[in-house]
């Protein structure tokens, strides 16, 4: 089956930790995204890669870093640097103008 | 800059009744698309229908209808007969014009919709 798979579903830091949260997709996507949910809110962009080893900051790149080094995979990091980590994160991917799938989600909880 | 407001944090809706969730939007860019998404209570996002800014005709997708008026800049989504199953949040959302680097997505608030048996 064609998809997108994001691991773990949970994750607990500890404050202080670098967390790598992983974005896998078959679908033969060029783009993949990452955003971030709080409660209650709408989706934020935090990073998107058009392309293989290359990448842009979105709207809260502050305290995340990214990587793509295949087309299938997109990590992301949430480094000690982010102060509010405590999120739902969404992994999404796409055909240039078309609608992006996405992923189930990880929800990250910092303890 | 663009932006997606939708001012309708939450409504309830019998079910078998048909619902509009309301969304404007802003941009100076040319061309545009715009996009309905569902959130069940597991959080995936799903696509519901896609309407392009110089689309003739209004989107249709099953149970669902894309509500366009380019010159009020409103992207409503109706969903006729509705079911217990729809009850989830609806974000509607807009990407620019490609070719002018603005292929992100641009999210609203959301929509908590919650079907009456």
């Amino acid at each position: 089956d064609g998809g997108i798979t994001q691991s773990p579903k949970y994750l607990f830091r500890k404050e202080g930790q670098n967390v790598t949260l992983s974005c896998e997709q078959n679908l033969n996507h060029d783009a993949m995204y990452w955003y971030r949910q709080d409660p209650g809110q709408g989706l934020r962009l935090i990073y998107y890669s058009q392309i293989v080893n290359d990448f842009q900051k979105g709207d809260i790149a502050e305290g995340y870093s990214v990587s793509r080094e295949k087309k299938e995979s997109f990590p992301l990091t949430v480094t000690s640097a982010q102060k509010n980590p405590t999120a739902f994160y969404l992994c999404a991917s796409s055909r240039a103008e078309n609608e992006q799938f996405f992923g189930p989600g990880t929800r990250l909880t910092v303890l | 800059a663009q932006k997606i407001t939708q001012t309708q944090p939450g409504m309830f809706v019998q079910e078998k009744e048909a619902v509009t969730l309301d969304c404007t939007y802003d941009t100076s860019d040319p061309s545009y698309g715009l996009f309905w998404y569902k959130q069940p209570s597991s959080g995936e996002m799903i696509f519901l229908i896609y309407q392009g800014s110089y689309d003739q005709q209004n989107a249709t997708e099953g149970r669902y209808s894309l509500n366009f008026q380019k010159a009020r800049k409103s992207a409503n989504l109706v969903i006729s007969a509705s079911q217990l199953g729809d009850s989830a949040m609806y974000f509607c959302a807009m990407r620019g014009t490609i070719w002018r680097g603005n292929e992100k997505l641009t999210f609203g608030t959301g929509t908590r919709l919650t079907i009456i048996p």
